[in-house]
């Protein structure tokens, strides 16, 4: 079964630039959540969706990040405009339903300068 | 007060030796408990769930809870040199149903 995909890996940019980024979960998976960990941190919920619907945007810094799933398979996160304080890993994770273990992808690392 | 607090410092353990790590938690209705492994660089690796009180054995690792205490635990029978990482307590909070995690907890095993 394939896992969590994530892309890209890696990216720079400098503030007040835009980024996305894009995840694939696991197949069936109803449950899609996209976290931010700055390193020495646990990962922080920013954005968690149900289906094509989103079920918690309660710590997502709505006047620059924005995320969809529009056809509630696949999903993007944006943030635009970038600060440097967003430098972190951005994680994908995605679970059969909101109540069953969750699985993270391998991350995409921002570096904002 | 912090929903889920790690607080004990990286741990330095033998080769073969046990590992004992803690957990506590604020959400009394809290029901699902999760242990991750992050190796640096690496995402979170599930590696156990527990949901009742008690202990659970996969392997090498034992997870205990006590929901009266607010309090789980994960334990690491025989430490390998690959047991060395990062391991992250998550609880589910069951008023909006989110996964909230601790800071996380280095484990350091020397052969």
């Amino acid at each position: 079964e394939a896992g969590v995909a994530q892309s890209p890996r890696y990216k720079i940019i400098e503030k007040r630039q835009s980024v996305a980024f894009w995840c694939n979960p696991i197949s069936g998976h109803a449950t899609l959540y996209w976290y931010q960990q700055i390193l020495g941190q646990g990962p922080k919920l920013l954005i968690q969706f149900q289906n094509n619907g989103v079920v918690d945007d309660s710590q997502l810094p709505k006047d620059r990040f924005s995320a969809e799933r529009l056809k509630g398979v696949d999903s993007t996160l944006k943030i635009q405009p970038a600060k440097l304080e967003d430098s972190a890993v951005y994680l994908c994770a995605s679970s059969f339903t909101s109540h069953h273990e969750q699985y993270f992808g391998p991350g995409t690392r921002l570096t904002v300068t | 007060q912090k929903e889920v607090e790690q607080n004990s410092g990286p741990l330095s353990v033998p080769e073969g030796a046990i590992a004992s790590l803690n957990c506590t938690y604020s959400d009394r209705g809290s029901q699902s408990f999760f242990w991750y492994r992050q190796y640096s660089g690496k995402s979170p690796e599930l590696i156990m769930s527990i949901y009742s009180n008690g202990d659970k054995e996969d392997g090498r690792f034992t997870a205990q809870l006590n929901k009266a205490s607010q309090y789980v635990s994960l334990l690491i029978r025989d430490s390998q040199p690959s047991d060395s990482a990062t391991y992250l307590c998550a609880v589910n909070i069951e008023g909006n149903n989110r996964l909230a995690f601790g800071k996380g907890n280095q484990v350091v095993v020397i052969p």
